[in-house]
C-alpha cells in the first residue's frame, strides 16, 4: 500500500518569510495529493489539492508542487501569518483508492 | 449544507465500558471514512465505506474495535469493551462520488477519554 513521509514535523519561521514543507510517496500509481490544515483543537480542512497530471497549483498565497518522477510534492506558503499556525496534513491516494497522511508538520509563526 | 456531523462530541468513561460514536455524512457523499488521531500515531485510516459497504477495515485496531453503516446517512464506530489507549480524537469524514472522491469533508470530531 501507499506510504506518505513528511518533513519537517516543526517548522518556525518568522512572519512575512516562506514556508515549505515536503512529503514523499511510494505508490508510482497514487494520482490525487490533497493538503489539510488543521488548527488547535479543529479537524482537518482541506487547503490546497492537485492532481497527477499537473505540476504546480497556486491559490493566493499556496502553492503546490508535485515532482512525479521523484515521488515528492511539496506545500509552500508565502508571506506568512499569525493564522497560518497549524498543523498540515500532506496526504495520497493511492492505487487501492485510499488517502494515506503524512503524520504532519506543526507550523509556528514567529512575531 | 450542516456538514458532516457527529456525537457526541466529548465523551469520559471508564475502561471496560462500551462507547459508541455517531456520524452522520454530507448528504450525496457516497464515501465515509473513520479515524482516529493522536499525537503518538497522528491520523490513522480506521475504515472506510462506499455506498454503505465496508471496504476497507484494515486499519481496524482489533476486534474491540467494529463499524456499521445501516444507510447513507449514519454510521457508528463501536469500541467493546474500551481501554485507556483508546483515548484519542475520532474524526468521520466523507466524500463525493467521482472525481471528488479525494477530497475529505471532516466533522468536529469525537474527543474520546477512557479512564
Amino acid at each position: 500500500g501507499e506510504n506518505v513521509e513528511q518533513h519537517p514535523s516543526t517548522l518556525s519561521v518568522q512572519e512575512g518569510d516562506s514556508a515549505v514543507i515536503k512529503c514523499t510517496y511510494s505508490d508510482s500509481a497514487s494520482n490525487y495529493f490533497p493538503w489539510y490544515k488543521q488548527e488547535l483543537g479543529k479537524r482537518p480542512q482541506l487547503i490546497i489539492d492537485i492532481r497527477s497530471n499537473v505540476g504546480e497549483k497556486k491559490d493566493q498565497r499556496i502553492a503546490v508542487t508535485l515532482n512525479k518522477t521523484a515521488k515528492h510534492f511539496s506545500l509552500h506558503i508565502t508571506e506568512t501569518q499569525p493564522e497560518d499556525s497549524a498543523v498540515y496534513f500532506c496526504a495520497a491516494r493511492g492505487r487501492d483508492d485510499k488517502i494515506i497522511f503524512g503524520k504532519g508538520t506543526r507550523l509556528h509563526i514567529l512575531p | 449544507d450542516a456538514g458532516v456531523i457527529q456525537s457526541p462530541r466529548h465523551e469520559v468513561t471508564e475502561m471496560g465500558q462500551e462507547v459508541t460514536l455517531r456520524c452522520k455524512p454530507i448528504s450525496g457523499h457516497d464515501y465515509l471514512f473513520w479515524y482516529r488521531q493522536t499525537m503518538m500515531r497522528g491520523l490513522e485510516l480506521l475504515i472506510y465505506f462506499n455506498n454503505n459497504v465496508p471496504i476497507d477495515d484494515s486499519g481496524m485496531p482489533e476486534d474491540r474495535f467494529s463499524a456499521k453503516m445501516p444507510n447513507a446517512s449514519f454510521s457508528t464506530l463501536k469500541i467493546q469493551p474500551s481501554e485507556p489507549r483508546d483515548s484519542a480524537v475520532y474524526f468521520c469524514a466523507s466524500s463525493a462520488p467521482g472525481g471528488g472522491r479525494g477530497t475529505q469533508y471532516f466533522g468536529p470530531g469525537t474527543r474520546l477519554l477512557v479512564l
